[in-house]
């Protein structure tokens, strides 16, 4: 069974950082590419960014640009998200998804809160 | 980037009905490749998005078949044929062909 499980969030002060992780399981993680994708409360879905099975090719929305990383780490299992320079505007459940064209399977989220 | 809009932001329907939600785009979605990466998902209430279909007509794996998907170039729609009550929630499509990927604002189906 696939699964993937973020964890990481948490209520951080505007300007920290905070690193999120999605632990994969149930299939050969270094054969996909991965998504990083967030939703605002009570707002819809934006994409944050994805990374290529081999970490060749990363894309950034650009309202994130310069201030988080993609990063995944195969012998793990596990994909990353570094946040930096935190903004009120990135408060958000923070899902990663498989596959950057299809988007076959969703963790269940995490919760990032920027507030002072 | 590609606008993704997606029509009608609600829909209430009695169950077995069927209900259409329709999203265009603001410029084609055939990627070199290819292949239309058009997506459809469902978030059921309180849940993480679950998808539907994928390059606009594939079921996903475990997807009731009273769900399907049509459409090419900038024109796509989704159909669920008789609606049950586990089909509440919040429709979303998602164009993967162009980077950044973009999503429609989503259409919210309730059960009359």
């Amino acid at each position: 069974e696939v699964q993937l499980v973020e964890s990481g969030g948490g209520l951080v002060q505007p300007g920290r950082s905070l690193k999120l992780s999605c632990l994969a399981s149930g299939f050969t993680f270094s054969n996909y590419g991965m998504n990083w994708i967030r939703q605002a409360p009570g707002k819809g879905l934006e994409w944050v960014a994805s990374i290529s099975s081999s970490s060749s090719y990363i894309y950034y929305a650009d309202t994130v640009k310069g201030r988080f990383t993609i990063s995944r780490d195969n012998a793990k299992n596990t994909l990353y998200l570094q946040m930096t320079s935190l903004r009120s505007e990135d408060t958000a459940l923070y899902y990663c998804a498989r596959h950057r064209h299809t988007m076959g399977y969703w963790g269940q989220g995490v919760m990032v809160t920027v507030s002072s | 980037d590609v606008v993704m809009t997606q029509t009608p932001p609600s829909l209430s329907v009695a169950i077995g009905q069927s209900v259409s939600i329709s999203c265009k785009s603001s410029q084609s979605l055939v990627h070199s490749d290819g292949k239309t990466y058009l997506n459809w998902l469902l978030q059921n209430p309180g849940q993480s998005p679950k998808r539907l279909i994928y390059q606009v007509s594939n079921l996903g794996s475990g997807v009731p078949d009273r769900f399907s998907g049509t459409g090419s170039e900038k024109d796509f729609t989704l159909k669920i044929s008789r609606v049950e009550a586990e089909d509440l929630g919040v429709y979303h499509c998602v164009q993967a062909t162009h980077v950044p990927l973009t999503f429609g604002s989503g259409t919210k189906l309730e059960i009359k």
